[in-house]
């Protein structure tokens, strides 16, 4: 099927420390692979993106690279702030049986993070 | 340029009564997707609409509908309001749905007593 995996949260860690989200995937396809974030009170944010396998995304800091091997799409980051702290989603299209694909967005449980001072 | 915009951001309602939420897509976005996001299910696929089309329908009963404008302004609609309809309620926009990357707005928080 369809869906995507996350490690179970919360997460704390002091500021600079290093920071990894687990995300997998299942392996139906290549789907596009994304990463969200959304802080208090908010709604969603693109943080980064991957589009076949290998790519890597980056963006303020975090990075993630696609593998196809592990069907996996890790978030991570060397040394996280406390404006960090807020609730991570790892996120992919379904793929329909022939290929295609549809466009709304699967989502992980999300990994609530807190950065302490 | 301006982001996903919703309204109202809070409502409040009570059961049985029905609920409209407006949600505004950036400019040039023709595809708007709704979602539903609750502490216990996480955040789940309501519909999407493209070209004021519903193009993809997630698993929610049909008291939950929308529908989409020729500007690409979307609303959803849910009538008989329940206790489990409270929730956050999430639009996103993309230029053209598919694997395109959506925007999502600020959300309508909606609480049913």
């Amino acid at each position: 099927g369809n869906s995507v995996t996350q490690m179970e949260g919360p997460v704390t860690l002091s500021e600079e420390a290093f920071l990894t989200i687990n995300c997998t995937y299942t392996a139906t396809g290549y789907p596009s692979l994304f990463w969200y974030v959304q802080y208090p009170g908010e709604g969603l944010q693109l943080l980064l993106k991957a589009t076949k396998a290998d790519d890597k995304g980056s963006n303020k800091g975090f990075e993630a690279t696609y593998r196809k091997e592990t069907t996996s799409f890790h978030l991570e980051k060397g040394s996280v702030q406390v404006s960090d702290s807020a609730v991570y989603f790892c996120a992919r299209p379904p793929l329909l049986n022939y290929g295609g694909s549809q466009g709304n967005l699967i989502f992980g449980k999300g990994t609530k993070l807190s950065v302490k001072p | 340029k301006a982001g996903v915009t919703q309204t109202p951001r809070y409502l409040i309602k009570t059961r049985g009564q029905q609920v409209t939420l407006s949600c505004s897509p950036i400019s040039g976005h023709r595809s708007v997707s709704w979602y539903q996001q609750t502490p216990g299910q996480g955040l789940q696929f309501l519909f999407e609409y493209f070209s004021e089309t519903q193009r993809n329908k997630g698993n929610f009963p049909g008291r939950f509908s929308g529908r989409q404008f020729s500007n690409s302004r979307s609303e959803m609609n849910v009538s008989t309001l329940e206790l489990g309809d409270s929730a956050l309620y999430l639009c996103a926009s993309s230029w053209s749905g598919g694997v395109a990357e959506q925007y999502f707005g600020p959300g309508t928080r909606l609480t049913v007593t």
